[in-house]
Order: C-alpha cells, then structure tokens, then sequence
C-alpha cells in the first residue's frame, strides 16, 4: 500500500468555524508532514512530525495547531482562519533515515476556502 | 543555505516530442538529495525519483530520464517521446543527507504537451 489519504478533499469554511484536515498512512513511514500550497506556488511546508513527535515549526501560525494521534495518522487543526489561508493543504509521509531521507509520498489534498 | 532553481517557468510541446527540464542546486554540503516530483493537473503530487550525491549515474525509468552532474550542480529530467498525460507541473528539490524533514523545493516547470 503506497497511498496517503486525505480528507475532506474540499472544505469552505468561515473565519469562525473549526474544522479539522485528516491524513492517514500505512506504508510504516515514520515522518509526516503537512505542506500549504498557493497556486502556481511550489509546496511551503508547515510543519514535520518524527516519530509521533513534533520536530519542525515553521512558524506557523497558531490558528493552525497539528495532532499526530499515531505513527498512521495526522490531523490539522483549523481555528479562526482568515481568507489568505485558503489553499490546497497536502499531507506526505516518508521513511526518516537518520542518513537516508526517502522521498516524500504526498496525499491527494484539501482544498480549502476560507471565506 | 540551500536554493534550487527551475529555470523554465513554462514548456510546450507536440506529443512524441522529447523535453528536457532543468535543474540548478546550490548547496554547501557534501552529501545530499535530489529529488523530482510530477503534480498534474489533479493536484497531487508524486514522487518520482531520490538521488543521492554520491551516486552519479544517470537513471531510465520507462520514457524518464535523470542525468545528475555534480560538476555542474544540476539534475536535469528528460521525458523521451512525450504524451498528452505527462502535462504537469514537475518540481525539483533539494535535502540535506541528515534527515531534517525540510527539502527545498524549485518553483516548478509547467509541461503542457499538446496532441
């Protein structure tokens, strides 16, 4: 199984709204990730989960609070967005090789409109 | 710091054509990976291709091919007889050989490939 899954594959929500992004995967990788995409942009990534453990921030902004329950699964918390945070939000995993990083397996993503 | 730069915004060609996207990396580190990666139309993005930079021999995968000169800090990807379906945009990116989870992405290369 090479797959991530996403959902919900398109979300509107409004700037009071929380809703939650879900990612899941089951190729035993140990690193997660969730990426913001703008159009015609290269993916920004946000934020990097190691082992279940939060290991990079990119300064994200707080309205943006992320949850690995498991080494499968990865949430993305949305609360109190503002529209320039509409984008496609992608999530990935791959094997963390101390001296080794694998290539990235990207989920289809959300689409979010923030309005 | 790390940077890689794609050159080519925008290619079109005629189906059966070959193309070549370009490549350029700068970084200071010795031992590092080069990655490629394919998003159509759809959204997703996928992995195509990890290459170390101790390993540089060119690669064929199908019609794709990989040639990686550490002389010249570039990692070109060659599609050979293209088709209609390899319209996407394709991204070049850069990590450290220590996993960080951070890879530094190019801005992309729009192929359109035309019947």
């Amino acid at each position: 199984d090479t797959e991530v899954t996403q959902t919900p594959k398109h979300l509107v929500m409004g700037m009071t709204n929380k809703k939650s992004l879900k990612c899941e995967q089951h190729m035993g990788h140990r690193a997660m990730y969730w990426y913001k995409q703008k159009a015609k942009k290269p993916p920004e990534l946000m934020f990097v989960y190691s082992y279940e453990k939060l290991s990079i921030n990119e300064s994200v902004p707080s309205r943006f609070s992320p949850e690995c329950p498991n080494s499968s699964l990865l949430n993305l918390h949305l609360h109190a967005l503002q529209p320039e945070d509409s984008a496609l939000y992608l999530c990935a995993s791959s094997q963390e090789g101390r001296l080794d990083p694998g290539g990235q397996y990207f989920g289809p993503g959300t689409r979010l409109t923030v309005t | 710091a790390q940077k890689v730069t794609q050159a080519q915004t925008e290619i079109s060609v005629v189906e059966k054509e070959d193309v070549t996207l370009d490549c350029v990396y700068e970084t200071r580190d010795t031992t590092y990976y080069l990655f490629w990666y394919k998003q159509p139309p759809s959204g997703e993005l996928v992995f195509l291709i990890r290459r170390n930079s101790f390993d540089e021999q060119n690669e064929i995968s199908g019609r794709y091919s990989w040639n990686f000169q550490k002389s010249t800090s570039s990692f070109n990807f060659t599609i050979t007889a293209s088709q209609v379906v390899d319209s996407a945009v394709y991204f070049c990116a850069l990590s450290e050989a220590i996993f960080s989870g951070k890879s530094t992405f190019g801005d992309g290369t729009t192929l359109t490939v035309k019947p």
